[in-house]
């Protein structure tokens, strides 16, 4: 099972400014996802990457894999409100098992 | 489309009382996921169903929890009996599988409250 690794664990800004969060693991990725997860609901995927540098763009998020395909971060552009939640990352192995970070709760003040 | 569906979306028991949880997948979906979830924590896979098939049941505790799948459609997860440590938010997640791997759409979870 990869074991991977989100930091920061708690993230406050303020509306307008911007944040990264990052998911690392010591072995490669196959692929690997984003999720958001708001209060009293379940996980939504957010983008899947699979190339090692590979950069996709949703909006105000960006999210980039590494070259070597072992970490990744999601970047927020002038952060709202709505951001608010835990941002998850996930992988899959070879035997396409889901395991999940611990996740970052970002807070975005009005 | 209809999303993953979940019941009940809370409840509240005993400990020592069993309690059980439904969910159905979105249609289509062959592979099911149960997973755990406490608080500001990461969802943890209890169980992952291919069709009717457990084929990942590692992570499940087998000597209070129970899982079928019949049909290969809806799922229930069963605990009995209940202890406090089984409080927590019980996920279940269904997914087609992609050239990418698979790519999961969860239901709203049923929390579980042990007293």
């Amino acid at each position: 099972t990869q074991l991977l690794e989100q930091s920061p664990q708690f993230l406050s800004i303020q509306e307008g400014e911007n944040l990264t969060v990052y998911c690392n693991s010591s072995s490669v990725f196959s692929s690997l996802q984003w999720y958001r997860q708001e209060p009293g609901e379940g996980p939504v995927l957010l983008v899947t990457v699979v190339t090692g540098g590979e950069v996709k763009k949703l909006k105000r998020l960006t999210f980039q894999f590494g070259d070597a395909r072992k970490d990744s971060s999601l970047h927020i552009t002038a952060a709202q409100p709505g951001d608010t939640g835990l941002y998850l990352c996930a992988s899959t192995d070879n035997d396409y098992k889901l395991s999940f970070g611990a996740g970052t709760t970002v807070t975005v003040r009005a | 489309e209809a999303g993953v569906v979940q019941s009940p979306r809370y409840k509240i028991i005993e400990k020592k009382q069993p309690v059980a949880f439904w969910c159905n997948p979105i249609s289509g979906h062959n592979t099911l996921y149960w997973y755990r979830q406490n608080l500001g924590q990461g969802p943890e896979l209890l169980i992952r169903y291919e069709n009717e098939e457990a084929v990942d049941d590692s992570q499940l505790p087998k000597d209070r929890f129970s899982a079928e799948r019949l049909k290969g459609v809806d799922s229930t997860l069963k605990i009995q009996p209940a202890e406090l440590g089984d409080s927590a938010v019980y996920l279940c997640a269904s997914s087609l599988e992609s050239g990418t791997g698979p790519e999961a759409f969860f239901g709203q979870g049923t929390r579980l409250t042990v007293v």
